[in-house]
């Protein structure tokens, strides 16, 4: 069965630093997402994107983020200059087109810790 | 503004039980979808079932069932015959058809005993 992979799993980064987490979605899916979800809390919503750009973003969603498709496979967020309290689960999930473009499926995950 | 609810933090079942795990929710949206994910102590959020909002008969797959209740816009997930896998945190969660975010709630652990 097609699934959602990420990488890395796991990331630890100083304070500053830029990062780069990694998705690819499930190949026939044309809406991709990014959520996180800091260690006890709940999941939130970051952004979604659709034919290349974004189609809503959260208000976490600020100036040192930004998304991109580079390929016709992956599908990034980029962290311009991490904070500590950037250090969260971020999951990727992805959708299809038609009536069951709501339904989201969601990578394992990559684990980031800013020291 | 809206919202999910799930106010049990945990709950615990035998194995081979069935257990109801409770979730409400807030809109004045009339398209909207539901779902249940599940998050195994891998943390990875696996999909579960889901409900569109537009159907009054109850999603079920295999296991797992939903009552929903429209009008209290209640929508709680029933396990029957618990597994020792099935032990993991359970998120409530809803998308309306005008957005594309999830809106999830704080989870509720369940711990299945054997």
């Amino acid at each position: 069965e097609p699934e959602v992979t990420q990488t890395p799993s796991h990331q630890v980064t100083q304070m500053g630093q830029e990062v780069i987490l990694r998705c690819v979605p499930i190949s026939n899916h044309l809406y991709f997402y990014w959520y996180r979800q800091i260690l006890g809390q709940k999941v939130e919503f970051l952004v979604s994107f659709y034919n290349n750009e974004i189609s809503e973003k959260s208000e976490i969603f600020d100036d040192q983020f930004s998304v991109e498709r580079p390929d016709g496979s992956n599908f990034t967020l980029k962290i311009r200059s991490t904070k500590l309290e950037d250090s969260a689960m971020y999951f990727c999930a992805s959708s299809q087109e038609g009536p069951v473009r709501k339904t989201q499926y969601f990578g394992p995950g990559t684990r980031l810790l800013v020291l | 503004a809206q919202t999910v609810t799930q106010s049990q933090p945990e709950m615990s079942v035998q194995e081979a039980e069935t257990v109801t795990l409770s979730c409400t929710y807030d809109t004045s949206e009339s398209n909207y979808y539901l779902f249940w994910y599940k998050q195994p102590p891998s943390r990875q959020m696996i999909l579960v079932i889901r409900q569109e909002a537009y159907k009054q008969q109850n999603a079920t797959e295999n296991r797992f069932s939903v009552n929903f209740q429209k009008a209290a816009k209640s929508f709680s997930l029933k396990i029957s015959d618990s597994q020792l896998g099935d032990t993991a945190m359970y998120f409530c969660a809803f998308i309306t058809g005008a957005n594309s975010k999830l809106t999830f709630g704080k989870g509720i652990t369940l711990s299945v005993r054997p």
